[in-house]
């Protein structure tokens, strides 16, 4: 049973333009919600977090947006660069709950076209 | 500060043989966590460990898997008599704390495992 999914395999966009991914999950219990960005033969890398009594944390170009009630969180880029182009992981903890695991989805691979 | 660090970076092991794999963290970080990553899927939980303690084994299989995290020295995840079924990267992150809600784990560049 996927508690985190991505349901978009891939995303491809023009540079300049927004990119959107998507994340949904179903366990109530999750209070800690992270975005990373891996390369082929790398180790992911964190990009940016939110804490759920949050509904949107910003850094630069990334923004995470979390809507509670529909279990349902968002990665916005903008404007998209070249260099973006990688494979994105949305991962969830249960802080709360002293669990310090992290359930991640499947990933969504951006491409972002010159 | 130097990030995560693996070794090695790629392992093949032929059926049978054991694997070992480590894992130094970052500076200042005493947890330690091992995840997998199977083709086309995404990193799945192994374990948790703190200095000298195993904090979550949830993640492990039964058989052949077995983790430490010494005082001295790396973590090791070791897996025993290895099987096909065994090959994927193994991804290794720590953190400073955990449970705060604000902390972050780094990740290891990993180890791809092949099974002859």
């Amino acid at each position: 049973d996927q508690q985190v999914k991505q349901n978009s395999p891939s995303l491809s966009v023009q540079e300049g333009r927004i990119s959107i991914l998507n994340c949904d999950y179903t366990n109530s219990m999750f209070d800690y919600f992270l975005w990373y960005k891996k390369y082929p033969a790398e180790g992911p890398t964190f990009l940016i977090s939110i804490s759920s009594i949050k509904d949107k944390n910003e850094d630069g170009r990334f923004t995470v947006f979390l809507n509670k009630s529909a279990k349902h969180l968002s990665l916005h880029i903008v404007p998209s660069q070249p260099g973006d182009s990688a494979v994105y992981f949305c991962a969830a903890a249960n802080y709360g709950g002293s669990q310090g695991n992290l359930i991640f989805g499947k990933g969504t691979k951006l491409s972002v076209k010159p | 500060n130097a990030g995560v660090m693996q070794n090695p970076r790629h392992l093949v092991r032929r059926r049978g043989q054991e694997a070992r794999l480590r894992c130094s963290p970052m500076k200042g970080h005493s947890h330690v966590y091992w995840y997998r990553q199977l083709p086309e899927e995404g990193l799945k939980f192994m374990v948790y460990l703190q200095k000298e303690n195993i904090i979550d084994e949830s993640g492990m299989p039964k058989e052949r898997f077995s983790a430490e995290f010494p005082k001295e020295g790396p973590s090791i995840l070791r897996i025993q008599q290895v099987v096909r079924g065994d090959s994927a990267a193994y991804f290794c992150a720590s953190s400073r704390y955990t449970g705060v809600g604000t902390d972050t784990q780094y990740f290891g560049p990993g180890t791809r495992l092949t099974v002859l």
